[in-house]
């Protein structure tokens, strides 16, 4: 059965710093991973998907990496600003029904 | 354009009583899904449909009953709302079972 952990759980920086949230899955065998963010009351925000056979991804000031066979992934954020205040999630397709397994979340707040 | 919705926002209920959750996609997905995400935050996959057809069925109460009319709408019906049924019911589509995942604005239920 697939687990997701993200580390840390909650992270508070100032305005401007650079940061890297953790993703680690139990099962390599996975087709793609993707991050998302969610804003307080608000649905998810799809943010990047990376395919199994990708290294990275990048998106604006977003790059998310994966190393499949180490079971992790990380998403680097570059000067961040008070409005990527949000949690961020990421979840793994994997199984058989190639469901979607969702990690607890890196609640993010940044300083102005 | 909304590309996933759901309706209502917010539901307050009493214990016993029956709801639905509606849910359309104007992305012209194949694939439909409901989420739970409880009061820690977790997300967790409940059902999933392809062109209509139901792909997954986590271990849910089958007091929770999934219908989709076409496409492009998947309803959640709720029998005998417990009080354990107090969640966020998010709605998903993507166009295939292992591609990028969009979601609804969600619906917050409250059973008193």
């Amino acid at each position: 059965k697939q687990e997701v952990t993200q580390i840390p759980a909650a992270l508070s920086v100032p305005e401007g710093e650079n940061l890297v949230l953790n993703c680690s899955f139990t099962d390599s065998a996975i087709y793609n991973l993707q991050w998302f963010r969610q804003d307080p009351g608000k649905g998810l925000t799809s943010l990047l998907l990376i395919q199994s056979s990708q290294r990275e991804q990048t998106s604006g000031r977003l790059n998310a990496s994966l190393d499949k066979s180490s079971g992790r992934s990380t998403l680097y954020i570059a000067a961040s600003q008070p409005g990527d205040s949000a949690t961020y999630l990421c979840a793994v397709h994997s199984g058989s029904a190639r469901q979607l397994t969702f990690g607890s979340g890196t609640q993010l707040t940044v300083l102005p | 354009d909304t590309a996933v919705s759901q309706t209502p926002k917010y539901l307050v209920t009493q214990m016993g009583n029956d709801k639905s959750i509606k849910c359309e996609q104007n992305l012209g997905h194949d694939t439909m899904y409901w989420y739970k995400q409880d009061s820690k935050k977790f997300l967790k996959i409940m059902f999933s449909y392809n062109n209509k057809e139901l792909i997954i069925n986590e271990t849910v109460p089958n007091r929770f009953s999934p219908k989709s009319p076409d496409k492009a709408h998947l309803n959640l019906h709720i029998n005998s709302l417990e009080l354990g049924d107090s969640a966020v019911y998010f709605c998903a589509s993507s166009q295939g079972a292992s591609t990028e995942q969009f979601f609804g604005p969600g619906t917050r239920l409250t059973v008193l």
